[in-house]
């Protein structure tokens, strides 16, 4: 079985500075991680992919995550917030089927000009 | 290229109606995957449908809901005899027939909010 914990349900930032979401996982095999995100009134979009291969996973827009077995965690970054970052976003964890996906309660960005 | 189409994107639903939520899968596509995001609790898979077929709904609650995908229009999501604890967003996905980069194709619609009042 998999699970997500997000920690942090808002998250505010101020243009410019680092973001930080939190992003921890359980899971009964090796996983899969993703993060999606989800503009206001759109469809979640997936932002990066975490598959076996290099543990520092880098996405669209500038973002990018970790991966770390040790700390069963998968934090997203972006050195620098733009206004246009403000979304929510959702990590998930796939313990091997291509579309059962588990999904964290998702974390709001909002971002300060 | 129209993405993942849901509609209605709000619903209002007195408890014991019906509520039929509806998916068109982008172009091209024809897998079809429903997840339900219920207050506070993240998206959780409910069923997954190809044309005329439904492959896994090992996620589908036992009693009151069913999917569909029929050859022609889109996929319908139906929940009968709603009560309050089905207020929830409803996420719909699609794919493509073959794909070969790990879940990079699932395709996310913007969902349904359904209100049971």
């Amino acid at each position: 079985a998999q699970s997500v914990t997000q920690l942090g349900s808002h998250v505010s930032v101020s243009e410019g500075a680092l973001v930080l979401l939190r992003c921890n996982y359980s899971s009964s095999v090796p996983p899969y991680l993703f993060w999606y995100v989800q503009y206001p009134n759109q469809g979640l979009q997936l932002l990066l992919k975490y598959t076996s291969a290099a543990t520092l996973v880098k996405g669209i827009n500038g973002f990018e995550a970790e991966f770390k077995k040790s700390e069963t965690s998968f934090h997203l970054t972006k050195p620098s917030a733009h206004m246009s970052d403000a979304a929510e976003y959702f990590c998930a964890v796939s313990g091997g089927s291509n579309y059962k996906l588990t999904f964290g309660k998702g974390t709001l960005l909002t971002v300060n000009p | 290229n129209a993405g993942v189409m849901q509609n209605p994107r709000h619903l209002v639903r007195r408890r014991g109606q019906e509520a039929r939520l509806r998916c068109s899968p982008m172009k091209g596509h024809s897998h079809v995957y429903w997840y339900r995001q219920l207050p506070e609790e993240g998206l959780k898979f409910m069923v997954y449908l190809q044309k005329e077929n439904i492959i896994d709904e090992s996620g589908m609650p036992k009693e009151r809901f069913s999917a569909e995908f029929p050859k022609e229009g889109p996929s319908i999501l139906r929940i009968q005899q709603v009560v309050r604890g089905d207020s929830a967003a409803y996420f719909c996905a699609s794919s493509p027939p073959i794909w070969t980069d790990y879940n990079e194709k699932l395709f996310f619609g913007s969902g349904t909010q359904l209100s049971v009042l």
